[in-house]
């Protein structure tokens, strides 16, 4: 098991900009987040999946902030017209649903808005 | 609303110096609180789940305490390598299972 992976690890774009992060989980595992963290400051949630279907999605994320789980697998976050308040590290985790529901975290992606 | 506050923001030890981070949570029902440790750069590990007050677990130098209020984080004897950020977070009961996060407290080890 080789843990949860992101792609990519850096991204630099330029204001206005689309950028679309990858998050592919631990398998078999069925619940996946993503969270964002700025310098200085915890994670801030943003959505969470069960298998393919979004149960939860943060006041955080405006409609500039789209997220997807086809088939349940790996995980999309896409951001359109990026600003550059959208400069921070996106996290992601999963995890299995049982009771102690520990979250497994990714290397993250770390974006700066230009 | 469910808030996490950590203190304090950074601890500067000696090697050798043992000392304890604090976590206090308000939530509206606790299920579980976390601590995780993140190197700069990197996502958060994790370390610890607790679920109950009174209940305590250990790894190596690290030990984490609960109560009804707040967690303790106690390391014994720090080594450099033990410098990073620990980071809190709460599970809070009757929602989806997201993760409330502190600010973290930034740990630096000196020899």
């Amino acid at each position: 098991d080789t843990g949860v992976s992101q792609d990519p690890r850096h991204k630099i774009t330029k204001r206005g900009q689309n950028v679309t992060f990858r998050c592919d989980p631990i398998s078999e595992h069925n619940r996946l987040y993503w969270y964002r963290q700025t310098l200085g400051q915890g994670p801030e949630f943003l959505t969470y999946f069960q298998n393919e279907a979004q149960l939860e999605k943060s006041r955080l994320l405006s409609d500039r902030f789209s997220a997807e789980r086809p088939k349940g697998s790996f995980s999309t976050l896409e951001i359109q017209r990026t600003e550059q308040g959208d400069s921070a590290m996106y996290l992601c985790a999963s995890s299995l649903p049982t009771s102690t529901e520990t979250q497994y975290f990714g290397p993250g992606t770390r974006l700066l808005v230009l | 609303e469910d808030q996490v506050t950590q203190s304090p923001e950074a601890l500067r030890l000696q090697e050798g110096e043992s000392s304890s981070l604090n976590c206090s949570y308000t939530v509206s029902g606790l299920r579980g609180l976390f601590w995780y440790r993140q190197d700069p750069g990197k996502g958060p590990e994790f370390l610890f789940t607790l679920y109950s007050a009174g209940e305590e677990k250990e790894k190596e130098r690290l030990k984490a305490t609960l109560t009804k209020k707040e967690s303790f984080l106690h390391i014994t004897a720090p080594k450099p390598e033990d410098s990073a950020t620990y980071l809190c977070a709460v599970q809070v009961s009757g929602g989806y299972n997201k993760l409330i996060f502190g600010a973290g407290t930034r740990l630096a080890v000196h020899p």
